[in-house]
């Protein structure tokens, strides 16, 4: 149990659903961030917020859209994804941005069909 | 697209071995490097962050060493445990005007009993 927890663990959806993943942290944490895993490929960094606001974004299709409501929580939504951005996605925060350790969630298996 | 190589990708030792790896990174604009451990069905663990040349870090049986001039952080494992199997990430992180961090693909380490 690392405090950053995710939902769902397991998704499924069609490739004209629209979904949102959900990130929480009572750390007390500043930054947040959302991280992509795909099969056999480095862990990518997609999105970053520091202080509730979006300081990086790594040239990330549209169709991923984050939002950052407060400092606890981080969403990605989905819409219109294709079968290729099946991943895993890993949500993490630390106290600091960059340079301070990063707690990470378990993590949401999506699938799109 | 920064170069953050690890090597060697997998690793099988005895128990009771002692170990090590290596993650390159560029060696300009210098932010952070990172070391996480990632334990299959767990969430990547932080283990240390690094951000001056010389650092060396130790948590129990595993230490970390940091060359920012010559862009290389080792990180070694005494003593092996079954325990200590793993992917082993290391993720670099250039400042500048905007932050960039890139993960390496990490080296799976098996420790047999």
């Amino acid at each position: 149990e690392t405090g950053v927890t995710q939902t769902p663990r397991h998704l499924v959806m069609g490739m004209t659903n629209k979904k949102s993943l959900k990130c929480e942290q009572h750390l007390g944490h500043n930054a947040m961030y959302w991280y992509k895993q795909s099969a056999k490929k480095p862990l990518e960094l997609m999105f970053v917020y520091s202080l509730e606001e979006r300081v990086e974004n790594n040239s990330v299709p549209s169709r991923f859209s984050p939002e950052c409501p407060n400092s606890s929580h981080l969403f990605l939504h989905l819409h219109t994804l294709q079968p290729e951005d099946s991943a895993l996605y890993l949500c993490a925060s630390s106290r600091r941005i960059m340079n301070t350790e990063a707690f990470f969630g378990q993590g949401t298996r999506l699938t799109v069909v | 697209i920064l170069n953050v190589e690890q090597s060697p990708q997998s690793l099988h030792v005895q128990e009771g071995d002692s170990t090590n790896f290596t993650c390159s990174f560029p060696s300009s604009n210098f932010y952070a490097l990172h070391w996480y451990r990632w334990e299959t069905a767990k969430s990547p663990e932080a283990l240390f962050v690094m951000t001056l040349n010389g650092d060396e870090k130790k948590k129990g049986r595993i230490s970390a060493t940091l060359n920012t001039k010559e862009g290389y952080s080792y990180l070694y494992i005494k003593g092996s445990q079954p325990e200590d199997s793993a992917t082993y990430l290391c993720a670099f992180i250039r400042g500048g005007s905007n932050y960039k961090l890139t993960f390496g693909k990490g080296t799976l380490l098996t420790v047999n009993p």
